[in-house]
């Protein structure tokens, strides 16, 4: 079965400083995909990044980027240059083969203070 | 709008009742989604559609739950004799079904339908 932790309940940031979100997984699978979302209050789940696990780069997505450890099984989402928009719930999830529906993490509220 | 969307955006009902929940997803996508979020977590899987087929529906609480999607595009979820733990955000997602690998296609979220049970 697969699982997803983020341990972070909360996060708090400077305007313009760069905050690292934890998350760590746990499958048997070899082969799974893992993403990031943004949710903000408003409640749509905005897609941020993705990392597939045979990736042998770290992905990046404008201020975004995935800093992933494979053998610590953690996939920790930086986020640089924080805007007060990005103030937000983020959620660490993961699919593995054979299976499409993702699996969640409990999210990290994010706030940026100016 | 080009995103997906979903009807009605709140849904208060009173417990034993019946409710159905609206996904119109972005056109052209063949895969379709339900999931469940409630207060402080994150969402819980509930039922994958590819086409007009239900083909993972492991994440169905129980009976109670059911979903549709008659012609591959709009799916409905319907849940008889609602209950106050059936309260929370219903969110649908869909996708597309590419030839780019079994791991991206990346899965587009509709805003939610926020129900709750009294």
């Amino acid at each position: 079965a697969q699982k997803i932790t983020q341990t972070q309940p909360g996060m708090f940031v400077q305007e313009k400083e760069a905050v690292t979100l934890d998350c760590t997984y746990d499958t048997s699978d070899p082969s799974y995909g893992l993403f990031w979302y943004k949710q903000p209050s408003s409640g749509e789940m905005i897609f941020l990044i993705y990392q597939g696990s045979y990736d042998q780069q770290n992905a990046t997505e404008g201020r975004y980027s995935l800093n992933f450890q494979k053998a610590r099984k953690s996939a920790n989402l930086v986020i640089s240059a924080s805007q007060l928009g990005d103030s937000a719930m983020y959620f660490c999830a993961m699919r593995d083969t054979g299976r499409r529906a993702l699996t969640f993490g409990s999210g990290t509220r994010l706030q940026v203070q100016p | 709008g080009a995103g997906v969307s979903q009807t009605p955006s709140n849904k208060v009902t009173e417990k034993g009742k019946y409710v159905e929940l609206r996904c119109d997803p972005i056109s052209g996508h063949t895969a379709l989604y339900w999931y469940r979020q409630s207060l402080g977590q994150g969402p819980e899987f509930l039922i994958y559609f590819q086409g007009t087929g239900a083909a993972d529906d492991s994440g169905l609480p129980n009976d109670r739950f059911f979903a549709v999607r008659p012609e591959g595009s709009v799916s409905t979820l319907k849940i008889q004799r609602t209950e106050r733990g059936d309260s929370a955000v219903y969110l649908c997602a869909s996708s597309f079904t590419g030839t780019s690998g079994p791991f991206q296609n990346e899965q587009f979220f509709g805003p939610g339908t926020r129900l709750t049970v009294l």
